[in-house]
Parts: C-alpha cells; sequence; structure tokens
C-alpha cells in the first residue's frame, strides 16, 4: 500500500525557516517523480515543486523560486522541502504527493498533509 | 484568482447525476491532459481521473471524465452523501511552465 506521511509543519517566524519531510512506504521511491503541493486557509490547491525521479531535476512556482528547495534521499525514502524566507502566504497545508512521472503532470497518491502557519 | 475556472458549487439528490465544468484555455487544457481529484478536508486528496478520461484502479465507474476544446467536465452519477467534497481539476500550462489547478467545486448532495 502507498503511504505519504509529511512532517515538519508548525508555527515560523515570518523570514524564517522551516523543513518539511515526507515518509514515503509502499513503493520503489526513486522510480517516482515527487511534488508538493499546498492549500492556503479557505483556497484550492496551489502546486508548489516537484523533484523528477532520478532526483537530477528540480522544478518551481514562482512564487517560491529562490526561497523553496526541495530535495530526497532515496535511501531513507523521503522527500524534502526546505522553506526560507518564509511569508504570511505561505501559510497553507503542504501536501506531499507522487507521480507516475513528471511529464505526466498529475498526482496519483497524496499525504494527509502537515500545517505551515508563518505568524509573529 | 485561479487559471483554470470552476463553478464554486454544485449539488444535486442522491442518485442523480452532477457534472463540473473546468474551463480553461489553449496553453492549458487545449493541448495538455486534465485530472480531477477528490478533496474531503483533513484528509488526502484523491485522484480520480488522469489523462483527460482515465479512472485509477479502484475509482467506481461512476466518475468520468472528458475533454473538448479548452474545457473540461467531470461526471459523477449515481450519487452518494459520501461523494460530498471538493472537486479539482489540474494541468500542465505550457506558457507559465507550472501544473495549474482550478479553484475547486463543492459538491452537496441533498
Amino acid at each position: 500500500e502507498v503511504q505519504l506521511v509529511e512532517s515538519g509543519g508548525g508555527l515560523a517566524q515570518p523570514g524564517g525557516s522551516q523543513r518539511l519531510s515526507c515518509a514515503a512506504s509502499g513503493f520503489t521511491f526513486s522510480n517516482y517523480a515527487m511534488g508538493w503541493v499546498r492549500q492556503a486557509p479557505g483556497k484550492g490547491l496551489e502546486w508548489v515543486s516537484a523533484l523528477s525521479g532520478s532526483g537530477s531535476n528540480t522544478y518551481y512556482a514562482d512564487s517560491v523560486k529562490g526561497r523553496f528547495s526541495i530535495s530526497s534521499d532515496n535511501s531513507k525514502n523521503t522527500l524534502y522541502l526546505q522553506m526560507n524566507s518564509l511569508r504570511g502566504e505561505d501559510t497553507a497545508v503542504y501536501y506531499c504527493a507522487r507521480a507516475p512521472a513528471w511529464h505526466t503532470h498529475y498526482f496519483d497518491y497524496w499525504g494527509q498533509g502537515t500545517l505551515v502557519t508563518v505568524s509573529s | 484568482q485561479s487559471v483554470l475556472t470552476q463553478p464554486p458549487s454544485v449539488s444535486a439528490a442522491p442518485g442523480q447525476k452532477v457534472t463540473i465544468s473546468c474551463s480553461g484555455g489553449s496553453s492549458n487544457i487545449g493541448n495538455n491532459l486534465v485530472s480531477w481529484y477528490q478533496h474531503l478536508p483533513g484528509t488526502a486528496p484523491k485522484l480520480l481521473i488522469y489523462d483527460n478520461n482515465e479512472r485509477p484502479s479502484g475509482i467506481p465507474d461512476r466518475f468520468s471524465g472528458s475533454r473538448s476544446g479548452t474545457s473540461a467536465t467531470l461526471g459523477i452519477t449515481g450519487l452518494q452523501t459520501g461523494d460530498e467534497a471538493d472537486y479539482y481539476c489540474g494541468t500542465w500550462d505550457s506558457s507559465l511552465s507550472r501544473v495549474v489547478f482550478g479553484g475547486g467545486t463543492k459538491l452537496t448532495v441533498l
């Protein structure tokens, strides 16, 4: 059974940093692209970032480019999102999601999300 | 403002059929494949449809998808109270070079 479990959310200061983790199980992690999608309070889904299955290609939404960094540790089957220079508009539930391949541009499994609140 | 436009809400009675529309443009729906997701607040979103009209294993055939021009439609037949959720369309936008989603449609089964 495919499982994606996010962690690392919580309260962060504006201008601060937070690192999210996503522990994957039930599939060969390195064979799939992975991504992060967020949902701000009362808003819809917003794609944030993605990592190709090989780990060699990264992709970012303009809203986070230069501030967020996606990476993975295949030995731990874990995806990360390093978030720096946080802003109030980054407040959201962050979902980890799996994509069959990045060029397919859809996500077939999602985690339950972790809430990041950016506030002083 | 979402790149893809969905109605904020739709409703229908149990057992009935409902359709949810998703409107875009040539840089997204018009030239890329569409997916649909079901999301109950507090839970993991679920993929319902990919590649415009394909259902993942385990998704009942009550759910269907179609695309015509720059619009896509999700159809749900035999509505059940358990279908009450938010539904999102998604696709790639070739001009923006990113995945885009609709604003979401809240389905109420009366």
